[in-house]
């Protein structure tokens, strides 16, 4: 079966740093690509960026672009994205999300980063 | 790179149909067989009911049709239950991003 598992819920400070993960199973991790969806509370989907596991190669949406890094580690099969320094905006629910010409066909069960001061 | 449209909801009774709709551009949704709609209870994740415009993964009821008209693309829920009150987003890929747009989402009641 197909997993993605993602790390657990985060309570943060506005200028703190953090990393999140996603555990890949069930599949040739290398194979697709994975992604990071924001969705802020009450809102909608939003494609963050994408990476493909194998090579690293990375593409973020351009409101993205320099506040996010997405990254893999192949050797465990998990992707990860980190801030460098959180703001209250950026409280939101996160889905890991299995990538194939802009679909998902595995999602993650999401992680709540909530930042307040 | 802005979302695909939405009516931002839809409503019908038990065993009836509805039909929502999803508008992009020539860039995503009117260029490329590849639009996939999504059904999301609150506190739940989503789930893929359609992929490559009218594809249904295993196990999703056959009550859930897609197609696509140039650049808007419909979801058609036929004979409506109560376990279709939920969201429903549409998403494209989007050739000039090289990866996926979704729409602003649907809230679907069941009345």
């Amino acid at each position: 079966e197909v997993q993605l598992v993602q790390s657990g819920a985060e309570m943060k400070k506005p200028g703190e740093s953090l990393k999140i993960s996603c555990k890949a199973s069930g599949y040739s991790f290398t194979s697709h690509w994975i992604g990071w969806v924001r969705q802020m509370p009450g809102k909608g989907l939003e494609w963050m960026g994408v990476i493909s596991p194998g090579d690293s190669e990375m593409r973020y949406r351009p409101s993205f672009q320099g506040q996010v890094t997405i990254s893999a580690d192949k050797s465990i099969n998990t992707v990860y994205l980190q801030w460098s320094s959180l703001k209250a905006s950026d409280t939101a629910i996160y889905y890991c999300a299995r990538e194939a010409w802009g679909s998902v066909d595995c999602w993650g069960h999401g992680t709540l980063i909530t930042v307040s001061s | 790179q802005s979302a695909l449209t939405q009516p931002p909801s839809a409503s019908g009774s038990p065993g009836q149909s509805v039909t929502i709709s999803c508008t992009g551009t020539s860039s995503d949704v009117g260029g490329y067989n590849y639009v996939s709609w999504y059904q999301q209870h609150p506190g739940k994740a989503p789930k893929l009911l359609i992929y490559e415009v009218n594809k249904r993964p295993s196990g999703v009821p056959d009550r859930f049709s897609g197609s696509k008209s140039g650049d808007t693309a419909s979801l058609t829920v036929s004979g409506l239950q109560a376990e279709d009150d939920a969201y429903y987003y549409c998403g494209s890929y989007a050739g000039h991003t090289n990866f996926g747009v979704f729409g602003g989402g649907t809230k679907l009641t069941v009345l």
